[in-house]
């Protein structure tokens, strides 16, 4: 029931930048996209959210494409600590995040 | 930073007794919810809290499932007879103003029905 794609999983060079795609074709004008992770044994964490411009925060950017049908979250220079299971949902209305299964970044020393 | 703290971290029941789970959403947050996560498995949605009341639930959220807000600051989860399958991470969150705003996870309570 997820209304987004991602890769099973990616991996990443130590303090390398880190682009995790995210491709949602079906989405509404009034969608959010948000970008959450999950470290091992630990709950979600919020990363990221936007709705049509591009945004930054001192976690990471999110570049949305101009269709707004896909979706860039990017880990400008990964640390093992950003090894975690990130998650791309798709906010519809006051619906609850729906979480997938995710992309699982595995961060190699 | 403001969190959302979760009671207790891990608990052990047996089958057929009651549970609480408590959370303390951050203070001037408006929507609650709560979430499971089987053990190698998605996490799952279970049910939103608005304005004192359900505002949303999902179909494992049934009649053995309940949530209150009791005093303005806790959050409860109450299982009435607890199943094998009940065997999960429960996660609280909470946020601000709901639809567009970011929402803040505790760390869980593990349960465990023996």
């Amino acid at each position: 029931d997820a209304k987004t794609t991602q890769p099973n999983s990616m991996e990443s060079n130590e303090e390398e930048p880190v682009h995790l795609p995210c491709n949602h074709s079906t989405i509404s004008g009034t969608d959010y996209i948000h970008w959450y992770r999950q470290l091992p044994s630990q709950g979600p964490e919020y990363v990221i959210h936007g709705l049509t411009s591009n945004v930054n925060n001192r976690m990471a950017s999110l570049a949305i494409a101009e269709d707004r049908k896909s979706s860039t979250l990017i880990l400008h220079r990964a640390t093992l600590r950003d090894a975690a299971v990130y998650y791309c949902i798709l906010e519809s209305g006051n619906t609850p995040l729906v979480f997938g299964k995710g992309t699982r970044l595995s961060v190699i020393a | 930073e403001p969190e959302v703290t979760q009671t207790p971290s891990h608990q052990v029941t047996q089958m057929g007794q009651e549970v609480i789970l408590r959370c303390v959403p951050i203070s001037n947050h408006l929507y609650f919810y709560w979430y499971r996560q089987i053990l190698g498995q998605k996490v799952e949605f279970l049910v939103s809290f608005y304005n004192n009341e359900i505002s949303e639930k999902s179909e494992i959220f049934d009649d053995q499932f309940s949530v209150e807000r009791p005093d303005g600051s806790n959050f409860t989860l109450k299982i009435r007879s607890t199943k094998l399958e009940d065997s999960a991470m429960y996660f609280c969150a909470s946020s601000e103003l709901g639809h567009g705003t970011e929402a803040f996870f505790g760390q869980g309570t593990r349960l465990t029905v023996v």
